[in-house]
């Protein structure tokens, strides 16, 4: 099946630094990719959708200048979270579809210390 | 507004034991519905996709089944073991969107235990 791999699988940062997780379809193209996060026990929320060489589309109540979402090429989109606070500590997933299905990175546990 | 909604939350059984996990939604214009297992701190695992046109699709102990005019889901695991231990989760596909770009929307989840 299709792959999609995530990058880093765990990231420990400091307050007010900025950390960037890498996304990429792995055996195909992906014009449209998606940034969900994770709270512990809970189901997966939606941040923002990632569209190839232009604009991504965020979700109402998400930061855009605070979750930057670059998707620059058919295989990889990329979030930054930038001066990451504690609070921003999750579980970020990115997921890709081909033939109407849908593929998920392995996640991205942020510490933010 | 789409709406899933999955039910039990979660679920104890013994080993052996068939199961079902049923997944609701709210509105019928879908285009698909794929259930997914979520193992502890790691990502989505596909498992079964089912076309808005499909009444069911099958791989191994898996059946998953669509009836889109009530707007419901379940997923029948057989014979179920240990290793099927998970978070398992529905998602829809609205219309209007292609297959690649739409959103989906998830369920809560339904957390499994299988018991030796």
């Amino acid at each position: 099946g299709a792959v999609v791999s995530q990058h880093p699988s765990r990231v420990i940062c400091k307050s007010g630094t900025s950390v960037k997780i890498e996304c990429r379809s792995l055996d195909f193209q992906a014009t449209t990719m998606f940034w969900y996060r994770q709270f512990p026990k809970q189901s997966l929320m939606l941040m923002a959708t990632s569209n190839e060489g232009s604009k991504a589309t965020y979700e109402q109540g998400v930061e855009k200048d605070k979750f930057l979402i670059n998707h620059a090429s058919l295989t990889l989109s990329t979030l930054t979270v930038t001066s990451a606070h504690p609070e921003d500590s999750s579980f970020y997933i990115c997921s890709a579809s081909r033939g109407g299905e849908a593929f998920f990175g392995q996640g991205t546990r942020l510490t933010v210390v | 507004k789409q709406e899933v909604t999955q039910i039990p939350a979660a679920l104890s059984v013994p080993e052996g034991e068939n199961l079902v996990l049923n997944c609701s939604f709210t509105d019928s214009a879908i285009y698909n519905l794929q259930w997914f297992r979520q193992d502890p701190g790691k990502g989505l695992t596909s498992l079964l996709l089912i076309q808005s046109s499909q009444r069911e699709q099958t791989s191994g102990r898996l059946n998953a089944s669509l009836d889109k005019s009530s707007g419901r889901s379940t997923l029948y695991i057989a014979a179920s073991q240990p290793g099927d231990s998970a978070t398992y989760l529905c998602a829809v596909r609205n219309e209007g969107g292609s297959s690649n770009t739409g959103k989906l929307i998830f369920g809560q989840g339904t957390t499994l235990q299988v018991k030796p």
